[in-house]
């Protein structure tokens, strides 16, 4: 059962516009939740979180949003640059919980 | 500053053969840590997590075990691997939010 879904695998957003990941989950207990970006034969690295007591978080050109009714999250990129171009995750977890929850993930392009 | 390090880059074994991947991590004390594994079109499955010294939980059944005998270090192991074990493996440590190491690639062939 996936906890954590990432139903697009992939997009494709021409640069300088604005691209938008999506992601359901299905534990109402994840109160924290995060994005990671990954390249090729690197491991994830850590892009930007966002904690059940608030809708939206920003950093740059990153935003994300959670909408708990729903169940749903989502990172915009504004603008989207050809070096944002990789997989995003979207992940879940519970505050002071030991397991993060990782979606399938989602292969972002970026043309120039 | 923290810093996680696993070894192999990559990695091309025989079917039936043995497994050892080791990861450790530098500048904490008593972190969790994580083995994830990554399957083409998959996404980050968890795969073990420990929250300290000789204690293992195990999330999926599998051909794989793991292993902490030291505070930082963290090795995922296999007796006799299966096609079926190829993929790129992360170790990962975390407090609140997870960082990964650089990965291993599994071929087994």
């Amino acid at each position: 059962d996936q906890q954590v879904k990432q139903n697009s695998p992939s997009l494709s957003v021409q640069e300088g516009r604005i691209s938008i990941l999506n992601c359901d989950y299905t534990n109402s207990m994840f109160d924290y939740f995060l994005w990671y970006k990954k390249y090729p034969a690197e491991g994830p690295t850590f892009l930007i979180s966002i904690s059940s007591i608030k809708d939206k978080n920003e950093d740059g050109r990153f935003t994300v949003f959670l909408n708990k009714s729903a169940k749903h999250l989502s990172l915009h990129i504004v603008p989207s640059q050809p070096g944002d171009s990789a997989v995003y995750f979207c992940a879940a977890s519970t505050i002071g919980g030991f397991k993060t929850i990782f979606g399938a993930g989602t292969r972002l392009f970026v043309k120039a | 500053s923290q810093t996680i390090h696993q070894w192999p880059a990559t990695l091309v074994q025989p079917v039936g053969s043995p497994l050892s991947l080791e990861c450790t991590v530098e500048g904490t004390s008593n972190p969790n840590l994580y083995w994830y594994r990554q399957a083409a079109g998959r996404g980050l499955q968890l795969l073990f997590y420990s929250v300290g010294i000789g204690q293992i939980s195990s999330e999926v059944p599998q051909n794989l075990s793991a292993s902490r005998p030291q505070d930082r270090q963290f090795i995922l192991s296999s007796k006799k691997l299966l096609l079926s074990d190829s993929g790129f493996y992360l170790c990962a440590w975390s407090e609140g939010k997870a960082f990964f190491g650089q990965g291993t690639r599994l071929t087994v062939v």
